[in-house]
């Protein structure tokens, strides 16, 4: 079966942009949760959505907000956009269960110049 | 606050030996854990996972050891190879809070 898809895989924004990143989850999972790898800080988690709820946010300012679609798709947003948001955003999709299952996809690669 | 900590940040190895990874974690609440490999370019991949009711548990040349009273995991690699090379994060759940967290992760280089 098909994997978790993300796209797109490059992007190259400047200061002050705003960018929205999506995430197709594996089908039939309903769980869709974001995170962010830099070499700095590792993976850190942003947020979780199940069944178009959000069930937990990392501590990430304001400016990263994110959304899940009826059909489990999932969109994140960083508006006005810092050098420092450069980074790896990865998305892993499960079943939504209480533990595990997690799959990753490749990710987006976000550079703001 | 929950951490996953790892104890080297890399490690390097003849191919054909066995390799040893290791994590710590500070959370008591982990009650799941999940080792991932990530090559360059890709996302990470799971390897394998145990819950905390288990001590050991063993896939297709891996092994993940779970010591709970020192809050320590490791992962073995046996007679690792050159496709091997990445870096190995550990992770674990809680379970109620929906997310991973993950440690800094490890670089393993197989030498041929």
């Amino acid at each position: 079966k098909a994997g978790v898809t993300q796209t797109p895989r490059y992007l190259i924004k400047t200061r002050g942009q705003q960018v929205t990143l999506s995430c197709s989850p594996i089908s039939g999972h309903r769980s869709v949760s974001w995170y962010q790898q830099t070499p700095g800080q590792g993976l850190q988690f942003l947020f979780e959505y199940f069944s178009e709820t959000q069930r937990n946010k990392g501590n990430f300012p304001g400016r990263f907000s994110g959304r899940q679609f009826s059909n489990s798709r999932s969109e994140m947003n960083v508006s006005t956009l810092e050098l420092g948001d450069s980074a790896l955003y990865l998305c892993a999709s499960s079943s939504g269960g209480d533990m595990g299952g997690y799959t990753f996809g490749s990710g987006t690669r976000l550079t703001v110049v | 606050g929950e951490s996953v900590g790892l104890h080297l940040p890399t490690l390097s190895v003849q191919e054909g030996d066995n390799s040893i990874i290791n994590c710590a974690y500070s959370n008591s609440a982990s009650d799941y854990f999940i080792w991932y490999k990530q090559e360059s370019g890709k996302g990470p991949q799971f390897i394998i996972d145990i819950r905390s009711n288990m001590d050991k548990r063993q896939g297709q040349r891996v092994t993940v050891l779970l010591n709970k009273t020192v809050k320590h995991l490791s992962l073995q690699i046996a007679a690792t190879q050159p496709g091997d090379s990445a870096v190995y994060f550990c992770a674990s759940d809680s379970g109620s809070n929906y997310k991973l967290t993950f440690g800094k992760g490890t670089l393993l280089t197989v030498n041929p």
